[in-house]
């Protein structure tokens, strides 16, 4: 079946580092792709998706490539700052499952200034 | 992009009572609206899966009599958690998906439930 396998947290940076998350999918057929953002206490925010191969999302400074040779979507960003702290989770949509999301178990993210 | 709200933002009840929580989709048609719980730490976890105009489906492991799912128009669906107890206290999140960008979901601020 669909799954989303995404990089343990927490990870911890300093301001300016650069960031990436790994994420791996499995997919029946040609899924969407997609990186949301959770503040503390708040709902899921859409940071960015690609809809297919080779596609590239970006946002706020945050990109991810789909790629369909190593089933990957990994979230980079080159200099992170400490409005990033949040809980960055990777997600697939599948037509072929009924656009069913299949959601990673999110990795925590800390910037220390 | 399509906003979707959610009410309450955060609820306390005593344990027995009954919960309603709305997901409004504010400015599209949703065909489809989705519940999830998410527990400290946790990713989301799907709990069912509502069409406008029939019955939800609900996921494996889903108490279909706990969790009351109604979703009676197009901008409107409705969780009632019934006889809730302290286990039932979780984040509770709904997203709603339209016709107008398939295979895209757009997800509530959340409903934090916490029962006495």
């Amino acid at each position: 079946g669909d799954s989303v396998t995404q990089m343990e947290g927490p990870v911890t940076l300093s301001e300016e580092a650069f960031l990436t998350i790994n994420c791996t999918y499995t997919a029946t057929g040609y899924p969407s792709l997609f990186w949301y953002v959770q503040y503390p206490g708040e709902g899921l925010q859409l940071l960015l998706k690609a809809t297919k191969a080779d596609d590239k999302g970006s946002n706020k400074g945050f990109e991810a490539t789909y790629r369909k040779e190593t089933t990957s979507f990994h979230l980079e960003k080159g200099s992170v700052q400490v409005s990033d702290s949040a809980v960055y989770f990777c997600a697939l949509s599948d037509r072929y499952t009924g656009n069913q999301f299949y959601f990673g178990t999110g990795t925590s993210l800390t910037v220390i200034p | 992009g399509a906003v979707v709200s959610q009410h309450p933002s955060w609820v306390i009840c005593k344990s027995g009572t009954s919960v309603k929580i709305e997901c409004r989709s504010l400015d599209f048609q949703a065909t489809t609206m989705f519940w999830y719980r998410q527990f400290p730490k946790q990713s989301l976890m799907l709990m069912a899966t509502s069409n406008e105009g029939s019955k939800a489906t609900y996921e494996q492991g889903v108490e279909k009599d706990k969790f009351l799912i109604n979703h009676a128009s197009l901008t409107l669906s409705t969780l009632t958690v019934t006889s809730a107890h302290p286990e039932d206290s979780s984040f509770y999140i709904c997203s709603a998906s339209g016709q107008g960008a398939p295979g895209e979901q757009f997800f509530g601020p959340g409903t934090r439930l916490t029962v006495l």
